[in-house]
């Protein structure tokens, strides 16, 4: 079956650090891969996408490349800022179908 | 436009209680998709409805249904609630083409005392 493994929060940083949140993969077929973020009391954002292997996904200063030879599609912002404090989620779906399989999350936390 | 829309926004309920949540998706948009979300955790499917039918069911028991109407909206139905049926539940929609982007709604909020 599909599975998403996160790295664990929560993740602290300086504002202005470079940010990594490591997200791997185990998928039938060729999956598309997501990253959502959600912000204390609210949904699910989507933050960026990548459909197909080396596609790299960018949003709002994130980004993520899609590594099929290492089944990975990790985050990263170069210089991260207070208002970037949420939980960040790693999905995938396959099969043309929508039903999305998430990670459980990293927490990141972001001080001035 | 709007988004997706979700009501209500916070529930509580008693064990053994029946619980309704409604799901409104983005205009132009015939798929809709419910989403469990316990606390400190990540999303977990539970339905899928595209034009009224029922695409894809995830592992949850038979407590859960849903349905969708001519106009898109769904709706959750739980029955019997457990303790363990509080979380946030979750609507997404999308167009449903192939790698198609789910837009979620802001969740409904169940606490079963």
């Amino acid at each position: 079956g599909n599975s998403v493994t996160q790295m664990e929060g929560p993740v602290t940083l300086s504002e202005e650090a470079f940010l990594t949140i490591n997200c791997t993969y185990t998928a039938t077929g060729y999956p598309s891969l997501f990253w959502y973020v959600q912000y204390p009391g609210e949904g699910l954002q989507l933050l960026l996408k990548a459909t197909k292997a080396d596609d790299k996904g960018s949003n709002k200063g994130f980004e993520a490349t899609y590594r099929k030879e290492t089944t990975s599609f990790h985050l990263e912002k170069g210089s991260v800022q207070v208002s970037d404090s949420a939980v960040y989620f790693c999905a995938l779906s396959t099969g043309g179908g929508n039903k999305l399989t998430f990670g459980t999350g990293t927490q990141l936390k972001v001080e001035l | 436009d709007a988004g997706v829309t979700q009501s209500p926004t916070h529930l509580i309920k008693t064990r053994g209680q029946h619980v309704t949540l409604r799901c409104s998706p983005i205009s132009g948009h015939k798929s809709v998709s419910w989403y469990q979300q316990v606390l400190g955790q990540g999303p977990q499917f539970i339905f899928q409805y595209y034009e009224k039918e029922e695409r894809g069911r995830g592992n949850f028991p038979d407590r859960f249904s849903a349905r969708q109407f001519p106009n898109y909206s769904s709706e959750l139905n739980v029955n019997a609630l457990l303790l363990g049926d509080s979380a946030l539940y979750l609507c997404a929609s999308s167009s449903d083409r192939v790698g198609e982007t789910q837009y979620f709604g802001p969740g409904t909020r169940l606490l079963v005392l």
